[in-house]
């Protein structure tokens, strides 16, 4: 069955330190992936989506996310954190080719201290 | 550009009534999707609609139904509403099913 897991339900990091926030996905062909940020009394926002090419992309307010093949991830990233970063944050595939349907995590909350 | 408009904005109803939500997308876009939003389940999709089309189903009761108007506008109908039907119900449109998808900030539906 497809499915997103997004396996950790909260992260907390200090302000200025690396941040990860981990995906891993199953299912069919090659899926595109994306990654949404909800801030607190807000709607969903995109921060970037990788569909083919280089495996780092590179999307809104400083952060990036690693595709890898072989082991079904896309984790997000970020070199230094900021307290404005905290939020929760979805992890989501599009099953293409194949159902099309659009897959989410159940969400990771972030919480950047300072 | 203005962004996705979800009407109203919170609900209250009763258990056996029905209701329905309604989604306007981002002009141009013609794919809307629905989610339901709750602290325990995540988002869960729900349908998918492109060109007055449904494209795509999620794993909710018949009584979950919509449709998509030749402006691309869309309607959510819930009827015979279940105190578990309470959530936020978010709706998002995309221009292809490539892109990705802009949200509105929701209906609060709330069942008593």
């Amino acid at each position: 069955a497809q499915s997103v897991a997004q396996p950790e339900d909260q992260v907390n990091v200090a302000e200025g330190n690396p941040l990860t926030v981990k995906c891993t996905y199953s299912v069919s062909g090659n899926p595109y992936l994306f990654w949404y940020v909800q801030y607190p009394n807000r709607g969903l926002q995109f921060l970037l989506k990788y569909i083919t090419g280089d495996n780092l992309v590179k999307g809104s307010y400083g952060f990036e996310a690693e595709f890898n093949k072989s082991q079904t991830s896309f984790h997000l990233k970020k070199p230094s954190a900021l307290v404005s970063d905290s939020a929760l944050y979805f992890c989501a595939v599009r099953d293409i080719p194949g159902t099309y349907k659009y897959i989410f995590g159940t969400g990771t909350r972030l919480k950047v201290l300072a | 550009k203005a962004g996705v408009t979800q009407t109203p904005r919170y609900l209250i109803k009763t258990r056996g009534q029905q209701v329905t939500l309604s989604c306007s997308p981002i002009s141009g876009h013609r794919s809307v999707s629905w989610y339901q939003q709750t602290p325990g389940q995540g988002l869960q999709f729900l349908f998918e609609y492109f060109s007055e089309t449904q494209r795509n189903k999620g794993n909710f009761p018949g009584r979950f139904s919509g449709r998509q108007f030749s402006n691309s506008r869309s309607e959510m109908n819930v009827s015979t509403l279940e105190l578990g039907d309470s959530a936020l119900y978010l709706c998002a449109s995309s221009f292809t099913h490539s892109d990705e998808q802009f949200f509105g900030p929701g209906t609060r539906l709330t069942v008593l």
